[in-house]
Formats: C-alpha cells, structure tokens, sequence
C-alpha cells in the first residue's frame, strides 16, 4: 500500500489555466505538507496543515489554495498557471502535531511528486 | 531561526569509496536532525535521524551520521560506496515553530555521483 499518494504523476498545461494536484495519507498522520521542487532541486514549503487546520503559509501567491477536507486528504488547486511555476510539487505528512501532539522527531513521509509543467 | 548548510552541491566518489556528504546546522535550541535520500523521479526517503538518544546514527544502505554539537555539524557517510548510492541527499533540522507546531528546514541537497 502507497503510504503518501499524489495524482497526477505529471501534467503539461497552458499558461492561464487552473489545475489541482491531490494527495492522499494512509498513515493516520495529523499533519501534511505541499513543498515545491525547482529545477535545482530546492526544496521550499508552500502550506502546512494539522487536522484540516492551516498552519504554514509560506509566501505562496494567492493563486496556489490549498484544500483539506479531512486529516488524510490535502490538495492544491493552482489558478491562472504562469510559466514560472513549472516544478515538481510534493506532498508529505507528519506524525507532528502543535504543543498538545509535539513530536518535533517525526519524520516525513513524500509522495512520488507531481511534474508540473506549463507551456 | 534555524537553518541547515550542506556543503559541496555535487560529490563525485569511486564505487567502493568513502563517502562523505556534509550538513552544518544552527539552531537555537537543541535540535532534531535527518538525512533523506531521493532517487531520480521519487520522493525523498528517510535514511536516518538524530533525536538526542546517540552522537552516532545508523541508518538504511550502510548509511551513517555522526552528531556533534562542538562542530554543529551531522555529516553523512558510507564505508564503501555503491552504484545504487547515486541520488540526491538532503539534510533537514526539525524545531518547533509558531503555534508550536514543527518547522522543517531543508538544506540545497547534495548529488551523489558514484563513478565505476
């Protein structure tokens, strides 16, 4: 069984589209994660979010929303798609939780990634 | 405010070499640390991690780090390298961020190129 599973594996689209990536935990893990891998193989955090709760929103413009409907799902939907946001995006999750949950000395789990590329 | 260095963006080794990736760390409080390894078209794996119970690590694949606190540093490294070892290896420092929650820090990664 995957443990962390992100659809779709790759997507080519125009400039000026909207499309979403999903992502799926089947770890029981409370947090989960949406990084973006550049072509230099940064890694760079977009969102966070523990229990369906929003809890990191790293600069990311207002095209990129992030959805979760339950602890085991968070997707990304992306309007109005720019060349410059070509990458490779991946989900994550975490056992990690706030002060209550801590467990700074969880690590993460990634999914296979999504190559994201706009033409 | 935390932050991970991995020095060196590309290490070239022979197979059956030492091999010797490196990641300095600051933190302000004592942190926990980890190294993944991604191969080409997946997501990172974890390979190892420091939680405070001992300087020396072992993880997957023969792979291990060594903590030390003097140095801020938590290299990784492997006896004898093989050609499966090629990938991209990543250091990540985890501490506590606003709310409390965890705050991950990736450092640049490192590629690994095992040469026959």
């Amino acid at each position: 069984d995957t443990a962390v599973s992100q659809t779709p594996k790759y997507l080519v689209t125009q400039m000026g589209n909207d499309k979403s990536i999903k992502c799926e935990q089947n770890l029981g893990h409370d947090t989960m994660y949406w990084y973006k891998q550049d072509s230099k193989k940064f890694l760079k955090i977009m969102f966070s979010y523990n229990n369906k709760e929003l809890i990191i929103n790293e600069t990311v413009p207002n095209r990129f929303s992030p959805k979760s409907p339950d602890k085991a799902h968070l997707n990304l939907h992306i309007n109005s798609l720019e060349l410059g946001d070509s990458a490779v995006y991946f989900c994550a999750s975490s056992q990690a939780g706030g002060w209550q949950g801590a467990s700074y000395n969880s690590p993460l789990h990634f999914g296979n990634g999504t190559r994201l590329t706009v033409t | 405010a935390q932050s991970v260095t991995q020095l060196g963006s590309h290490v070239s080794v022979s197979e059956g070499a030492l091999v010797l990736l490196r990641c300095n760390y600051s933190s302000s409080v004592p942190p926990y640390l980890f190294w993944y390894v991604q191969y080409p078209n997946q997501g990172l794996q974890l390979l190892l991690k420091y939680t405070s119970a001992a300087t020396l690590v072992k993880g997957i694949n023969g792979f291990e780090a060594e903590f030390k606190k003097s140095e801020t540093s938590f290299h990784l490294t492997k006896p004898s390298a093989h050609m499966s070892d090629a990938a991209e290896y990543f250091c990540d420092v985890s501490d506590y961020g606003r709310g409390g929650y965890q705050k991950v820090t990736f450092g640049t990664g490192t590629k690994l190129q095992v040469i026959p």
